[in-house]
């Protein structure tokens, strides 16, 4: 029972171009979302987050965009960077101190020169 | 330190076998996660540490898995009895009062 769904495991963008990362939660306890950034043999890097109080939060060229009707949120990078090409890990946490999270299967963006 | 460290950074062991997996978390961060990444998986959650007490041990897969935490700081992830499907990615993260969680790099576990 995924929880966190990333449905592309890959995407191929063309350098300078918008890269968009979607993902996908069935739990409505969730209200807290991150992206996670991963390169080869590394641990996962935290790139952004949002709040569910939020349906967006831009960090520079990274923007998280939350739709909790759909349940579904996305992350876009404008523009896109050979050096962005890694696997991207879109996780979930609920209230409570815990946090745990809940990862999606991550999605491998190629950026291309 | 500067970051999540973690200790071996890649294990070899036969079926059956005990292994030991270490974490140093950031200093001062209170609460230490572990997690394991299969092949083509996301991460899944195995514990969770606030202090040295575990309130959250749900992802444990089985009894052959435990871990503990010693002055709030380093935490060990012991595997007993080995088998091929403990196979993983070993992931250690730390955060400070659930804010982000900052992962180590990994230990490679990988059970013949």
């Amino acid at each position: 029972d995924q929880q966190v769904k990333q449905n592309s495991p890959s995407l191929s963008v063309q350098e300078g171009r918008i890269s968009i990362l979607n993902c996908d939660y069935t739990n409505s306890m969730f209200d807290y979302f991150l992206w996670y950034k991963k390169y080869p043999a590394e641990g996962p890097t935290f790139l952004i987050s949002i709040s569910s109080i939020k349906d967006k939060n831009e960090d520079g060229r990274f923007t998280v965009f939350l739709n909790k009707s759909a349940k579904h949120l996305s992350l876009h990078i404008v523009p896109s960077q050979p050096g962005d090409s890694a696997v991207y890990f879109c996780a979930a946490s609920g209230s409570g101190s815990a946090r745990q999270l809940t990862f999606g299967s991550g999605t491998q963006l190629t950026v291309l020169p | 330190g500067a970051g999540v460290s973690q200790s071996p950074s890649n294990k070899v062991t036969e079926k059956g076998k005990d292994v030991e997996l270490r974490c140093d978390p950031i200093s001062g961060h209170t609460a230490l996660y572990w997690y394991r990444q299969s092949l083509g998986q996301g991460l899944e959650f195995l514990i969770y540490f606030q202090g040295n007490s575990a309130p959250d041990k749900s992802g444990l897969p089985s009894d052959r898995f435990s871990a503990e935490r010693t002055g709030g700081s380093v935490s060990t992830l012991t595997i007993q009895r080995t088998q091929q499907e403990d196979s993983a990615v070993y992931l250690c993260a730390s955060s400070y009062a659930g804010n982000e969680q900052f992962f180590g790099p990994g230990t490679r576990l990988t059970v013949l």
